[in-house]
């Protein structure tokens, strides 16, 4: 257990309305990640942070910001919402080993009606 | 860019038999990472196996191992005395060990075991 947990953890929302996911981990980890899982792409990286306030963009960024103004806490926002936004989001933290594994959160579903 | 394959969508296998889920890759790099990811229903991802590319030594984790092969980049996975608790999607990833944070993942293979 990497000490992760996502909120919600199930959303329903309407097309155009604003939308935050939270990521809160326990354990200080420096690396922050925010992935999507979508049937037949396998998981693919939206964002990252490594430190607070230090983001980066990944290959999947357009229609979503992050934040993170705390160790424990990375934010996914989507400022309006679209319907190819319904998926499941996974948030990740880096080990810091050797591999520099990741492990995942419980992930989000979210739906945009 | 990277890229992961998985070209086996479903397979199947007998309880207590073993099976070798595929996996190959693209790079250019010569040092990086390779994973091995399982998803089970309950949908959470969790981290079954690592390599690094610079080892020949292929990774073992109890009833789990690869067949790592580095000039065919080639990164298998096999499971010995399947369980029922085995059946889940089963995700090959692949890290480069150059400043890039990004896992890039294969689409996945779906492991159903048969009691």
């Amino acid at each position: 257990d990497a000490g992760i947990t996502q909120s919600p953890r199930h959303k329903v929302t309407e097309t155009g309305t604003p939308v935050t996911l939270r990521c809160h981990q326990t354990e200080n980890h420096r690396y922050m990640y925010w992935y999507r899982q979508d049937p037949g792409h396998g998981l693919r990286l939206i964002h990252y942070s490594y430190g607070v306030k230090d983001t980066d963009k990944g290959e999947v960024s357009d229609g979503y910001s992050v934040s993170r103004s705390k160790t424990e806490d990375f934010l996914l926002t989507l400022e309006s919402a679209t319907s190819s936004q319904t998926s499941v989001y996974f948030c990740a933290i880096r080990w810091d080993s050797s591999y520099n594994e990741q492990f995942f959160g419980p992930g989000t579903r979210l739906t945009v009606l | 860019a990277q890229t992961v394959t998985q070209s086996q969508p479903e397979m199947s296998v007998q309880e207590a038999e073993t099976v070798t889920l595929s996996c190959t890759y693209d790079t250019s790099e010569s040092d990086y990472y390779l994973f091995w990811y399982k998803q089970p229903p309950s949908r959470q991802m969790i981290l079954v196996i690592r390599q690094e590319a610079y080892k020949q030594q292929n990774a073992t984790e109890n009833r789990f191992s690869v067949n790592f092969q580095k000039a065919a980049k080639s990164f298998s996975l096999k499971i010995s005395d399947s369980q029922l608790g085995d059946a889940a999607m089963y995700f090959c990833a692949y890290k480069s060990n150059f400043g890039n944070e990004k896992l890039t993942f294969g689409t996945g293979t779906r492991l159903t075991i048969i009691p």
